[in-house]
């Protein structure tokens, strides 16, 4: 398994502006993930982050409004670009592990925007 | 494309009663699926999985099981307790092409188990 921490826990912004939330791993890991759980709703994937190339980003997800980076293996950010109350959800990372299938997930990120 | 239909909540039991929440998926080649447990304000721990058909995946006294010609991936649990009062999630990883490791997730469902 692993660990993971995500900061910040959770956040209150004004529309129009930006946040960036971190994913820290305790271990190195190839494939890391960001998905968005809106209110009531299951998980949509975001994106996938591979270190050293550029994120794939799923269906209705761009790059200009969730720009991602992954400098190393142990850490990702993803940032929610120009908010609106839309944006509302909670946002997870989740990394694979030894190419078990089995994903992991951080606490979340619970993002409110007014 | 793939996707996963679980059985609509929220489902209320009684502490010590039998659980079931049904899952049943449609993808192509062989998934992996999976059980995730999401507990109030937390994030999601995974709960059990399978990789191939028959398989059984099992964890705290919650069980699935693989089934391939009914493409179902049911979860059970002969007595529950107040503490596993949660939203279950069911999910699959494709295998193969582009969709290698992408989890696709049902809608979730809320079980409250009541003392």
């Amino acid at each position: 398994s692993a660990v993971i921490s995500q900061k910040p826990s959770r956040d209150i912004c004004q529309r129009g502006t930006s946040l960036t939330i971190q994913c820290q791993v305790d271990s190195q890991v190839t494939m890391m993930f960001w998905y968005r759980q809106q209110p009531g709703q299951s998980l949509t994937l975001i994106a996938t982050a591979n270190q050293g190339s550029e994120a794939t980003y799923e269906s209705g997800f761009v790059i200009d409004k969730f720009p991602i980076s992954r400098p190393n293996l142990t850490f990702s950010t993803l940032t929610v670009s120009n908010m609106s109350p839309e944006d509302s959800s909670i946002y997870l990372c989740s990394v694979e592990v030894s190419r078990s299938y089995e994903q992991y997930f951080g606490p979340g990120t619970r993002l409110t925007v007014t | 494309g793939n996707s996963v239909t679980q059985m609509e909540g929220p489902v209320t039991l009684s502490e010590e009663a039998f659980l079931t929440i049904n899952c049943t998926y449609t993808a192509t080649g062989y998934p992996s699926l999976f059980w995730y447990v999401q507990y109030p304000g937390e994030g999601l721990q995974l709960l059990l999985k399978a990789t191939k058909a028959d398989d059984k995946g099992s964890n705290k006294g919650f069980e699935a099981t693989y089934r391939k010609e009914t493409t179902s991936f049911h979860l059970e649990k002969g007595s529950v307790q107040v503490s596993d009062s949660a939203v279950y999630f069911c999910a699959l990883t494709g295998r193969g092409g582009g969709s290698n490791y992408k989890l696709t997730f049902g809608k979730g469902t809320l079980l409250t188990v009541n003392p």
